[in-house]
């Protein structure tokens, strides 16, 4: 298993540009979240999704919009960057039932800079 | 949403010595814990989770934490640590009141291993 891969790993964009954030996971989980990370404030959620088809708002939603695709793959987009935006993104996934239920299992992160 | 403060940003160690990560969260009813590792320029790992039952929880790579509910505090102690254990360490929390499980986190406690 590959666990959740994202893509791509390394972003630079200019002030009002767009782009989408990719996020994939082959553990068959219910539940996928977006997190940013800035330093010396931890991660943050975004948007979460219970299960395909649902859509939550997190902490901080401004300047974002997610979509879930289908079970598997969860993306979020930047419709217009602004530097605020410059941080590491990381998508999670989490099991509905099992052992493991109240573990998130995490990607290797999108480095995006915004200049 | 939870609070959850880790009281060190920083925490030099030498090699073999034991070391200890303070977490306090801030809602006295019951809560999910947990710890994340994040290795240089990777994603989070768990390292161990309190859901229920005994205070003290042991996790992977010798780390073991302890939930005082009184104090509401989730220490993570290990006691000698290696070159490898350099990394930042995240304090979780979960409300287990919701169907979620969302993560509230720390800002993070970078631990910096010397030889």
């Amino acid at each position: 298993n590959a666990g959740v891969t994202q893509t791509p790993k390394f972003q630079v964009l200019k002030t009002g540009q767009s782009m989408t954030l990719q996020c994939a996971q082959d553990m068959n989980h219910n539940s996928m979240y977006w997190y940013r990370q800035d330093p010396g404030m931890g991660l943050r959620l975004i948007y979460y999704s219970a299960s395909e088809g649902t859509t939550d708002k997190g902490e901080v939603p401004n300047g974002y919009n997610v979509s879930r695709l289908n079970k598997r793959e969860f993306s979020l987009r930047l419709e217009s960057a602004a530097p605020s935006q410059t941080s590491v993104y990381f998508c999670a996934s989490r099991p509905r039932s099992g052992g493991t239920l109240y573990e998130q299992y995490f990607g290797p992160g999108t480095r995006l800079t915004v200049t | 949403a939870q609070s959850v403060t880790q009281l060190d940003s920083q925490v030099p160690v030498f090699e073999e010595a034991p070391v200890e990560l303070r977490c306090n969260y801030s809602s006295s009813v019951s809560v999910y814990l947990f710890w994340y590792v994040q290795y240089p320029n990777q994603g989070l790992q768990l390292l161990l989770k309190y859901l229920s039952g005994s205070t003290l929880v042991k996790g992977i790579n010798g780390f073991e934490a302890e939930f005082n509910k009184s104090q509401t505090s989730f220490h993570l102690r290990k006691p000698s640590v290696h070159i490898s254990d350099t990394a930042e360490y995240f304090c979780a929390v979960s409300d287990p009141g919701g169907n979620d499980y969302k993560l509230s986190f720390g800002a993070g406690t970078t631990v910096t291993v010397r030889a």
